[in-house]
């Protein structure tokens, strides 16, 4: 299984500063002949479902604030959070998907500071 | 709009089964599979396994092999995850997530509410 690792665990930022989140993955989920990152990110507030972010590594899903981007290529990716605000605490969450079984990484709680 | 909307709440004993339903709105459901991912207490997420409400394949976790069975019921959108011979590792909440309908590996654009399931004696 293609394992993926999230830093940090947890971060605080503060309110309209910038917040990044790493994930990397064990093995490349890029599919070179679709030129394609098998990545997504999710967001998850208390006591609701992970919702969708980004996916291929960097298509924002629709309806999602542009102060969300995502990068990166290969096994290193990136999600950034261009100016934090307060509905924005939440655990986020990197998932592979190039190979079966889809993975997750372990999460990143991010908190205003 | 796309909706899944799960059952209910369940407590359970060890060793006794579960069955979560997702009953899907808003879009064709043969043209997507469905995807469950449990969340422990506290924890991550961990896929389960796929089904495809396309042609009925299936995919599970190798860990779940032989305790999971997922299933669709077409003509009511919906579909079915059980499992089996419960242990307490299995207490979390429950989700299905639409995923693609020929891989079972692909992002989740739509997830359902969550299912809590508690097993204890």
């Amino acid at each position: 299984d293609i394992v993926m690792t999230q830093s940090p665990d947890s971060l605080a930022v503060s309110l309209g500063e910038r917040a990044t989140i790493n994930c990397k993955s064990s093995q490349s989920v890029l599919y070179s002949s679709k030129k394609k990152n098998y990545l997504a990110w999710y967001q998850q507030k208390p006591g609701q479902p992970p919702k969708l972010l980004i996916y291929w590594a960097s298509t924002r899903e629709s309806g999602v604030p542009d102060r969300f981007s995502g990068s990166g290529s290969g096994t290193d990716f990136t999600l950034t959070i261009s100016s934090l605000q307060a509905e924005d605490v939440a655990v986020y969450y990197c998932q592979q998907y190039h190979r079966t079984p889809p993975t997750f990484g372990q999460g990143t709680k991010v908190e205003i500071k | 709009q796309v909706q899944l909307v799960q059952s209910g709440v369940e407590v359970k004993k060890p060793g006794a089964s579960v069955k979560v339903s997702c009953k899907a709105s808003g879009y064709t459901f043969t043209t997507y599979g469905i995807s469950w991912v449990r969340q422990a207490p506290g924890q991550g997420l961990e896929w389960m396994g796929w089904i495809s409400a396309y042609n009925g394949n299936t995919n599970y976790a190798q860990k779940l092999q032989g305790r999971v069975t997922m299933t669709t019921d077409t003509s009511t959108s919906t579909a079915y995850m059980d499992l089996r011979s419960l242990r307490s590792d299995d207490t979390a909440v429950y989700y299905c997530a639409r995923g693609d309908y020929g891989d079972p590996s692909r992002y989740f654009d739509y997830w359902g509410q969550g299912t809590l399931v508690t097993v204890s004696s």
